[in-house]
């Protein structure tokens, strides 16, 4: 079926860093994959996405691309900042299938 | 501000007794979604509606019911039989019917006395 594996946890930078944070995925044909953001106490929001290979999805900062080959969507910023403190988490879908949820990226930015 | 609406944000229940979790959105989004948060975890699917009167099972619906009787509103109640009820619960919503939520409450944390 598919999955959705990311980079273990937490990540802690300070700031201006760079940021990685690694997602690859399994899946048949070409699932559409999402990057969310949750802040502490409150629930998740869709940070970018993108739906085809070599789609770059773009947001706040963070661009993440659609790499078929590497079966990767691997998240990035040039330069962090201690309000990108969060759980982040990889997600695709496929077809009317549901959502399937990576186990999420804590990071936390140091000032 | 349009948004989803979870309430409350903290619930004890007693063992035995089931709870019912609120969400309310006024999006005008005509699915919604249940999950059910873990330590460590991602976000699994609890229940989905895509449409009024409409719902289907998700990962884990065994020990959950939910109803859809009105288009902003999607209670989840937390039946007894769950045995492993403590967790984080989101509820979500998205425009099209699809898989995909867009929006999400701040979240319900349940928790067993």
């Amino acid at each position: 079926g598919n999955s959705v594996t990311q980079m273990e946890g937490p990540v802690t930078l300070s700031e201006e860093a760079f940021l990685t944070i690694n997602c690859t995925y399994t899946a048949t044909g070409y699932p559409s994959l999402f990057w969310y953001v949750q802040y502490p106490g409150e629930g998740l929001q869709l940070l970018l996405k993108a739906t085809k290979a070599d789609d770059k999805g773009s947001n706040k900062g963070f661009e993440a691309t659609y790499r078929k080959e590497t079966t990767s969507f691997h998240l990035e910023k040039g330069s962090v900042q201690v309000s990108d403190s969060a759980v982040y988490f990889c997600a695709l879908s496929q077809g009317a299938q549901k959502l399937v949820f990576g186990q999420g990226t804590r990071l936390t930015i140091n000032p | 501000d349009g948004g989803i609406t979870q309430s409350p944000k903290y619930l004890f229940r007693k063992e035995g007794q089931n709870v019912t979790l609120s969400c309310e959105q006024n999006l005008n989004h005509d699915a919604m979604y249940w999950y059910r948060q873990d330590p460590g975890q991602g976000l699994r699917l609890i229940y989905y509606s895509q449409i009024v009167n409409d719902f289907q099972k998700g990962d884990i619906a065994e020990g959950y019911s939910v109803s859809r009787e009105k288009k902003e509103s999607f209670p989840l109640t937390v039946t007894s039989a769950q045995k492993n009820p403590t967790a984080f619960y989101l509820c979500a919503s998205s425009t099209n019917r699809g898989p995909v939520p867009q929006h999400f409450g701040d979240g319900t944390r349940l928790s067993i006395l």
